[in-house]
């Protein structure tokens, strides 16, 4: 069964902590993602990860740097978190294998809160 | 940049009715993807339904469809015989590839027992 898991549920931190968020897929996927979800914005793509260590922009990367040194593992870092990167934080992944469907698998999300 | 419109930011329904879901996508494009994804509360989003913009047919799975227009730009979906488990957020989302893909806003769900 496939599976997305992210390291933490809920996160509490302080202005101007560097903050780590994992994501590990066991699909074997080549491209992985990470959104943020805020309300009334929907899901908005931060960066995504076509091949290890390789990674694009997505819409709104500003304060946000990723990291992919493992094909199945993909890191979001917030150098200096501020309280407007209080958010939910999805990550997700898909194949562009032979059964490619363009479907994202997602994990459970971390909720951050930046005090 | 393309853009992804659910005009219902919240919806009801009564058990056992139907619901349709509004949706629809700005593109210069004519080769891509939509689809529909829910996020019950607490829970990992899971796609509903895939429609390719190539197909005229509109995608069926079980009690989900969804009235695809391309011209018209237009992609909602329709639950029917809703029950108490499809309570959730629902987002429609666009895509052609990884630089060109966006989610709505979302709808949010309510079913009444």
């Amino acid at each position: 069964d496939v599976k997305v898991t992210q390291s933490s549920r809920y996160l509490v931190k302080r202005t101007g902590e560097k903050v780590f968020l994992e994501c590990v897929q066991d699909m074997d996927h080549e491209n992985m993602f990470w959104y943020r979800q805020d309300p009334g914005l929907g899901l908005r793509l931060i960066y995504f990860s076509y091949d290890v260590k390789m990674k694009e922009k997505g819409d709104i990367p500003e304060g946000y740097s990723v990291s992919r040194e493992k094909k199945e593992r993909f890191s979001l870092i917030l150098e200096s978190a501020s309280t407007n990167q209080t958010s939910m934080y999805l990550c997700a992944s898909t194949t562009t294998g032979q059964s490619y469907s363009y479907e994202q698998y997602f994990g459970p999300g971390t909720r951050l809160t930046v005090t | 940049a393309q853009t992804v419109t659910q005009s219902q930011p919240e919806m009801s329904v009564q058990e056992a009715e139907t619901v349709t879901l509004s949706c629809t996508y700005d593109t210069s494009e004519s080769d891509y993807y939509l689809f529909w994804y829910k996020q019950p509360p607490s829970r990992q989003m899971i796609l509903v339904i895939r429609q390719e913009a190539y197909k005229q047919q509109n995608a069926t799975e079980n009690r989900f469809s969804v009235n695809f227009q391309k011209a018209a730009k237009s992609f909602s979906l329709k639950i029917s015989d809703s029950q108490l488990g499809d309570a959730a957020m629902y987002f429609c989302a666009y895509y052609r590839n990884n630089n060109d893909m966006r989610f709505g806003a979302g709808t949010r769900l309510t079913v009444k027992p």
